[in-house]
């Protein structure tokens, strides 16, 4: 059973530099969700789709985060122009979307430093 | 908006006890999905229960049960014969919609003593 991964696990960076995470899910599930985490905190709904569609965007998602899910498998997110604000760990999550009790499945997590 | 509450930063628990978590929400939806998901140190989010808003029964998986109460929008989370396993952050969620996004609340870190 391949659960929700995601790459890389840790991403140092120095600030005004580009970085992309990546997350596969689980297959067969067509939805995917993006979180962001600071410490201490409960994760932060960034944005979600369904297949290739991206339905929901959160206002935390400035014009620096474009998430992408081509062909419905992979997404990935990335954020143009880094600041020392987006430190965080961002986390990935899939579901089958078709029960209604929907279970999300989260990946491991992409912890990023922003110097 | 809907916003999740978890008014317990920190809670401990001898091993084999029973300790309960609290969670207040707010919402002006009727339809709901209720859930709690544990984050061990430095692992994945796993999720532990869910409540169906529908229902009027608690759910209940092996050691760990919640008490849902509708009118007062809360949502408990009581472990029994606590583990040292259990030590970690646990999440109350809320979702009001099928596969939408999920609110949570800040978290509530248990520690388990043996």
């Amino acid at each position: 059973d391949t659960g929700v991964s995601q790459d890389p696990r840790h991403k140092i960076t120095k600030r005004g530099q580009n970085v992309t995470f990546r997350c596969d899910p689980i297959s067969e599930h067509n939805r995917l969700y993006w979180y962001r985490q600071t410490l201490g905190q409960g994760p932060e709904f960034l944005t979600y789709f369904q297949n290739e569609a991206q339905l929901e965007k959160s206002r935390l998602l400035s014009d620096r985060f474009s998430a992408e899910r081509p062909k419905g498998s992979f997404s990935t997110l990335e954020i143009q122009r880094t600041e020392q604000g987006d430190s965080a760990m961002y986390l990935c999550a899939s579901s089958l979307g078709q029960a209604l009790t929907d279970t999300q499945y989260f990946g491991p997590g992409t912890r990023l430093t922003v110097l | 908006a809907q916003t999740v509450t978890q008014s317990q930063p920190e809670m401990s628990v001898q091993e084999a006890e029973t300790v309960t978590l609290s969670c207040t929400y707010d919402t002006s939806e009727s339809d709901y999905y209720l859930f709690w998901y544990k984050q061990p140190p430095s692992r994945q989010m796993i999720l532990v229960i869910r409540q169906e808003a529908y229902k009027q029964q608690n759910a209940t998986e092996n050691r760990f049960s919640v008490n849902f109460q509708k009118a007062a929008k809360s949502f408990s989370l009581k472990i029994s014969d606590s583990q040292l396993g259990d030590a970690a952050m646990y999440f109350c969620a809320y979702r009001y919609n099928q596969g939408g996004k999920l609110i949570f609340g800040q978290g509530t870190e248990l520690s388990v003593k043996p």
